[in-house]
């Protein structure tokens, strides 16, 4: 079956301005996890949904980052006014309902570069 | 707060040595879960292995296996008889007490293993 896509894939951008990234989850999967993973150091949390409502934003560096999850399948992750310390590769993640410690399925990431 | 911890940063063995990757954790929640993750040259992170934190029993899947020791609040990871195809950078990663099922994944900074045919 189909796992976590993210798009796009790579996605270069100028300071200052505004992305989207994409993630997909596998189909049936009410989790959705956001992670960000800067060269060298292990994902970071940023963002969990159940469903269509962000449960914990906690991870979130500042409020130029936002995310959304309409439908409670398909995520976006929005960054504005983009800086060079937001350069990492961002993490998509799902599972089934949380709470038994479930196992996050990765997608392959979007490589963010912030010139 | 959560904390993991993988003090090994980089290993480099020759193939079919055996090698343990070290893995220690903190966290004040009385039921935890413990991960590792592979992510090859790929980069996609691949799921190895979950424990929680009422099974102590050690585990072995193929030439993999795991020593949970929550005396030390150590969660290592041994692979038997190393292949090229195992160099890859290892994580090891803690989730806590689910709140409104959210289990995020607190990581530790990874061990890049490096198999030498």
């Amino acid at each position: 079956g189909a796992g976590v896509s993210q798009t796009p894939s790579n996605k270069v951008t100028e300071k200052g301005k505004y992305v989207e990234l994409r993630c997909d989850p596998i189909s049936g999967h009410t989790a959705l996890y956001w992670y960000r993973q800067s060269l060298g150091q292990g994902p970071e949390f940023l963002i969990y949904f159940q469903g269509t409502g962000a449960a914990d934003d906690s991870g979130l560096p500042n409020d130029r980052f936002f995310a959304v999850r309409p439908e409670g399948s398909v995520s976006t992750l929005k960054i504005q006014r983009t800086e060079r310390g937001d350069s990492a590769v961002y993490l998509c993640a799902s599972s089934l309902a949380g709470g038994r410690g479930n196992e996050q399925f990765f997608g392959p990431g979007t490589r963010l570069t912030v010139l | 707060a959560q904390k993991v911890t993988q003090a090994q940063t980089e290993i480099s063995v020759v193939e079919k040595e055996d090698v343990t990757l070290d893995c220690v954790y903190e966290t004040r929640d009385t039921t935890y879960y413990l991960f590792w993750y592979k992510q090859p040259p790929s980069g996609e992170l691949v799921f190895l292995i979950r424990r929680n934190s009422f099974d102590e029993q050690n585990e072995i899947s193929g030439r993999y296996s795991w020593n949970f020791q929550k005396s030390t609040s150590s969660f290592n990871f041994t692979i038997t008889a190393s292949q090229v195809v195992d160099s890859a950078v290892y994580f090891c990663a803690l989730s806590g007490l689910p709140n409104f099922g959210n289990e995020k994944l607190t990581f530790g900074t990874g061990t890049r293993l490096t198999i030498i045919p």
